[in-house]
């Protein structure tokens, strides 16, 4: 079965720097990868995915996503946090051999200090 | 925004209450999910459905069951309603073939049993 590790519990990042969340995945077959942002009392709002192409991924809100097949890993990336990017951030795959469902990573809270 | 709406947003109700949590779409998404959230935690799939009536359990055992009878409804029911349900309750859809289609998110029902 198809899953993913988030490894760190919350990223902390001032305000105009870097922002890097870190996702690795295990699949049978081709990886279909997602990430997932989560406002307080809100539902998940779509970022951006990797189905195949390009490995560099790019998204909403100026995130982008790198797919690196020799390590598994979807890293999320921003150039320059804002405070309003502060928020939980859900990576996720889908098994490319038929099966539709999603799975979940843990969820990494992402906190952009002013 | 995605048109994918949840209702009610908050509920409170007593030990042994039966409800139903509402979830549509105007999309016209063949699949629909649920997944049960406590806060600020991972998403855990309760049920899902390829289209009309079809349903199926997901990786999280769950005593609420689920029917779809319309393309763009799936509700969420509960008999009888214990504490152990305390939790948040997500909608999410997803759009025609099997690969690579992201799933839209409702805002998500915050159930408390007392």
């Amino acid at each position: 079965a198809q899953s993913v590790a988030q490894p760190e519990d919350q990223v902390n990042v001032a305000e105009g720097n870097p922002l890097t969340v870190k996702c690795t995945y295990s699949v049978s077959g081709n990886p279909y990868l997602f990430w997932y942002v989560q406002y307080p009392n809100r539902g998940l709002q779509f970022l951006l995915k990797y189905i195949t192409g390009d490995n560099l991924v790019k998204g909403s809100y100026g995130f982008e996503a790198e797919f690196n097949k020799s390590q598994t890993s979807f890293h999320l990336k921003k150039p320059s946090a804002l405070v309003s990017d502060s928020a939980l951030y859900f990576c996720a795959v889908r098994d490319g051999d038929g099966n539709n469902r999603l799975a979940f990573g843990k969820g990494n809270q992402v906190v952009v200090i002013p | 925004e995605a048109d994918i709406y949840q209702t009610p947003r908050y509920l409170v109700i007593g030990t042994g209450k039966k409800i139903t949590l509402e979830c549509s779409q105007t999309m016209g998404h063949d699949k629909m999910y649920w997944y049960q959230q406590d806060p600020g935690m991972e998403l855990h799939l309760i049920h899902y459905s390829y289209g009309v009536n079809s349903t199926e359990k997901g990786d999280l055992s769950s005593e609420s069951t689920v029917s779809r009878i319309r393309t763009e409804h799936f509700p969420l029911t509960l008999e009888s309603a214990r504490p152990s349900h305390t939790s948040q309750y997500l909608c999410a859809s997803s759009g025609f073939g099997f690969y690579g289609n992201e799933q839209y998110f409702g805002p998500g029902t915050r159930l408390t049993v007392t």
